[in-house]
């Protein structure tokens, strides 16, 4: 799977909108973009996917740039429990291959 | 919406024994299930994937031998940490997806810690 790139870490008011970018300027045509978070002594928790067209969902909205070569997560209103970290990762969507797992972003949330 | 559980949460034991993790999904068939481990400040590394029926295929540097799995039904798989020894202490999650394409679903972690 290609890889991505991602902030180590980013910082957001609670209350207002976060922005986590991704970048994955190898990718193919046939990866899709999954986002993945985990919080604190926790295993991960699917957020969102998309190949294409922007995507929302109740937890967040995935902003795909039309080259596909970044996206974009989008949390509309951070939360405390929104303090977290995000992974974005690309699978391909023929086989069957695990997820892999980059060193993510790691977003605290300010009361 | 799809839930694994995992059992149990947290583990502690003596150098020398061996310890069993179950990993359930609970309202599908996985037809695949991964095993996962992370230590303190660092990421998820994938130990083995597994498939109903069939044997696990583990990654580069894991021991087969030591890390024993099980994938004996759709609904459930294990991992066996054979001889565990300090250094085996870490986080272990176990994951599953319904077939292939679909989102991988998470177990919330078993910390092993031996002492």
């Amino acid at each position: 799977d290609a890889k991505t790139t991602q902030p180590n870490s980013m910082e957001s008011n609670e209350e207002e909108p976060v922005h986590l970018p991704c970048n994955h300027s190898t990718i193919s045509g046939t990866d899709y973009i999954h986002w993945y978070r985990q919080l604190p002594s926790q295993g991960p928790e699917y957020v969102i996917h998309g190949l294409t067209s922007n995507v929302n969902n109740r937890m967040a909205s995935l902003a795909i740039a039309e080259d596909r070569k970044s996206s974009t997560l989008i949390l509309h209103r951070a939360t405390l429990r929104d303090a977290a970290v995000y992974y974005c990762i690309l699978r391909s969507f023929s086989g069957n291959t695990p997820l892999v797992f980059g060193k993510g972003t790691r977003l605290s949330v300010i009361a | 919406g799809a839930v694994v559980s995992q059992h149990p949460s947290r583990v502690i034991c003596k150098s020398g024994t061996s310890v069993k993790i179950e990993c359930r999904s609970l309202d599908f068939q996985a037809t695949t299930m991964f095993w996962y481990r992370q230590f303190p400040k660092q990421s998820l590394m994938l130990m083995a994937t597994s498939n109903e029926g069939s044997k696990a295929t583990y990654e580069q540097g894991v021991e087969k031998d030591k890390f024993l799995i099980n994938h004996a039904s759709l609904t459930l798989s294990t991992l066996t940490v054979t001889s565990a020894h300090p250094e085996d202490s870490s986080f272990y999650i176990c994951s599953a997806r319904e077939r292939g394409g679909q989102p991988q679903h998470f177990g919330d972690g078993t910390r092993l810690s031996i002492l």
